[in-house]
């Protein structure tokens, strides 16, 4: 497609389960970055991909989330064990990256996520 | 560290009126500012962004943005402000954070409301 895409748009689950989120980038993006973001509390940046490189993982709040990206394209984000105060927007962008590191991120419409 | 402000939480402005939402920031070197907005149940689009150059920096849907360096500042501007341009817009800064790897840091949102 022609922008970000991610799925599901919105997600209701219970307290404890294991939840995927996912995140299909612009083609030919290299750049790949997850953030959260909660009422009054602006974008929290998660993680990042940049090509085949080792991921930039200084922005996850606990163990119990991860993230990959398969084949330079896709990527999964999974929140073991939710919990309430992981309810949140959490956003995908891609970009041009590597030395176009200036360009702007692109961004999805977000998985709404509610923990009950 | 590098971080940008927005001092505003909410702005209003009757339409037609100019517009301004302020941010400023706090870096080391020279700075990568952005300038970005969000729509209801939307991701974030991107709308400007100062590299190097000319302090005026002219973006989409005829917003401007005017880096003013010994102040610390730039601030969105549009000269005629439409309902249409009602949303929540975020100001950012790229930072360093490491093994080749660029992250944005956002501020926490100014909330624009346009009056018919």
């Amino acid at each position: 497609g022609a922008g970000v895409s991610q799925s599901p748009s919105n997600k209701v689950t219970e307290k404890g389960k294991d939840v995927e989120l996912r995140c299909d980038p612009i083609s030919g993006h290299t750049a790949l970055y997850w953030y959260r973001q909660s009422l009054g509390q602006g974008l929290e940046f998660l993680i990042y991909f940049q090509g085949n490189s080792a991921p930039d993982k200084s922005g996850l709040p606990s163990d119990r989330f991860s993230a990959e990206r398969t084949g330079g394209s896709v990527s999964t984000l999974t929140i073991q064990r939710t919990q309430q105060e992981d309810s949140a927007v959490y956003l995908c962008a891609s970009s041009l990256g590597g030395s176009y590191s200036n360009q702007p991120q692109h961004f999805g419409d977000g998985t709404r996520l509610s923990i009950l | 560290a590098q971080s940008v402000a927005q001092p505003e939480d909410q702005v209003n402005v009757a339409e037609g009126n100019p517009l301004t939402v302020k941010c400023t920031y706090s870096v080391s070197g020279n700075p990568y500012l952005f300038w970005y907005v969000q729509y209801p149940n939307r991701g974030l689009q991107f709308l400007l962004k100062y590299i190097t150059g000319d302090n005026l920096v002219k973006g989409s849907y005829g917003f401007e943005a005017e880096f003013n360096k010994s102040q610390t500042s730039f601030h969105l501007k549009k000269p005629s402000a439409l309902v249409s341009d009602s949303a929540l817009y975020f100001c950012a800064v790229r930072r360093y954070s490491g093994a080749g790897s660029y992250q944005l840091t956002f501020g926490k949102g100014t909330k624009l409301s346009v009056i018919p």
